[in-house]
């Protein structure tokens, strides 16, 4: 089945710093990738999704992500962090030939002033 | 345009009760997918829904049921209620592939 891994489950960065979010696929063939942002008591807010139009895909909230075959990789980044991004990010994939997300474990992002 | 609604927001039942969770699609939206996400874990996925019918399951027993109405609606049933069902329990709407799946603000379920 097709997965995601999240590198590290804690990022901390100071207001106006770059915003770097890990993903990391598993899949033979080029899977759907998405990021998702939840805040604290809410449900999951759609970020960006990648469906192989291009390997850049900009998002929400001046979110981006690349996609990188050769590293099976999908990071999301943002150049200057806010207060307000101060929330949990989850990666999720869903292959091509089945309909469910499968997400990593979140990553929590912290900013600080 | 309305989103994904999820009632109701929050519910506590006892072991062994019988719940039903209930959800209305994104408007156009035609699939309906059901999640579970527990205290600090990623969703989980239950199931999906396509014209009226389950069309893929999670690994979840047969105590997690469902149900999709001809207007998209959805319900998800669980019985004999386990500690460990106690969660957030998300449903997600989209179109037929490859379109994205947008989430409702999800029901929290305690069971004591």
């Amino acid at each position: 089945a097709q997965s995601v891994t999240q590198l590290g489950s804690h990022v901390s960065v100071s207001e106006g710093a770059l915003v770097l979010l890990r993903c990391n696929y598993s899949s033979s063939v080029p899977p759907y990738l998405f990021w998702y942002v939840q805040y604290p008591n809410q449900g999951l807010q759609l970020l960006l999704k990648y469906t192989s139009a291009a390997t850049l895909v900009k998002g929400i909230n001046g979110f981006e992500a690349e996609f990188k075959k050769s590293e099976t990789s999908f990071h999301l980044t943002k150049p200057s962090a806010h207060m307000s991004d101060a929330a949990e990010y989850f990666c999720a994939v869903r292959s091509n030939s089945g309909y469910a997300l499968n997400f990593g474990k979140g990553t929590s992002l912290l900013v600080t002033p | 345009d309305a989103g994904v609604t999820q009632s109701p927001t929050h519910l506590i039942k006892t072991r062994g009760q019988q719940v039903t969770l209930r959800c209305s699609p994104k408007s156009g939206h035609d699939t309906v997918s059901w999640y579970q996400q527990a205290l600090g874990q990623g969703p989980q996925f239950i199931f999906q829904y396509y014209e009226e019918e389950e069309r893929q399951r999670g690994n979840f027993p047969d105590r997690f049921s469902g149900h999709q109405f001809p207007n998209y609606s959805s319900e998800l049933n669980v019985n004999a209620l386990l500690l460990g069902d106690s969660a957030l329990y998300l449903c997600a709407s989209s179109l037929e592939l490859p379109g994205a799946q947008y989430f409702g603000p999800g029901t929290r379920l305690l069971v004591l």
